[in-house]
């Protein structure tokens, strides 16, 4: 069975206080990893979709990094709107996503 | 581009009725659909996969006959809760996938669904 774990659950920052999102998974046959941000009461909003071990992707403050066993999304120097829930998630070949419980990130102005 | 959209955005109705979500694709043709219920600081637990023109596909534990789901043109699928009772009130979310671009699912923004 797929699994995803993001950590930690929450996370509070100060305003440009850079810091790391983790996500690990067990899936076999990893097609995709992707991150979505989800505001409150929102749908998720697409941010990156990494294909394979090593592969880096970046958008604005955020970069997400990909290994075999897990994904990290860094946050550069993040702003008050930067708060919201980030969720990751594995797809195999079946292209239907799992994901995470998600961590919810709060970064205090 | 690459728009969802859901209605409504919240609705409340009482235990025993039956409530209807619709999910539309605003800008692209949506040959598959999917539905999700997210409950508070959990995670999106996926309900049903829809393909266009033909049967839902269930995730196991969700029921079918509960949660009727209706895929009938590219831009719109909708989710029927059936005699509702409080434990369905969740949040409902919809995404769509355009044919043959399987990374890229698009969500909507969600309905509040509240069984009183």
């Amino acid at each position: 069975e797929d699994q995803v774990t993001q950590s930690p659950e929450a996370l509070r920052l100060q305003e440009g206080e850079s810091s790391s999102l983790n996500c690990s998974y067990t899936v076999s046959g990893l097609r995709g990893l992707f991150w979505y941000r989800q505001d409150p009461g929102k749908g998720p909003e697409f941010l990156f979709t990494l294909y394979s071990a090593g592969e880096e992707k970046e958008k604005e403050r955020l970069k997400a990094t990909l290994t075999k066993k897990e994904s990290f999304l860094h946050i550069t120097a993040p702003k008050p709107e930067d708060s919201a829930t980030y969720l990751c998630a594995v797809c195999r070949g079946s292209y239907i996503p799992t994901f995470g419980r998600g961590t919810s990130l709060i970064v205090h102005p | 581009g690459a728009v969802v959209s859901q209605h409504p955005s919240w609705v409340i109705c009482k235990s025993g009725t039956s409530v209807k979500i619709e999910c539309r694709s605003l800008d692209f043709q949506a040959t598959t659909m999917f539905w999700y219920r997210q409950f508070p600081k959990q995670s999106l637990m996926l309900m049903a996969t829809s393909n266009e023109g033909s049967k839902a596909t269930y995730e196991q534990g969700v029921e079918k006959d509960k949660f009727l789901i209706n895929h009938a043109s590219l831009t719109l699928s909708t989710l029927t809760v059936t005699s509702a009772h409080p434990e369905d009130s969740s949040f409902y979310i919809c995404s769509a996938r355009e044919d043959g671009r399987f990374w890229e699912q698009y969500f909507g923004p969600g309905t509040r669904l509240t069984v009183t």
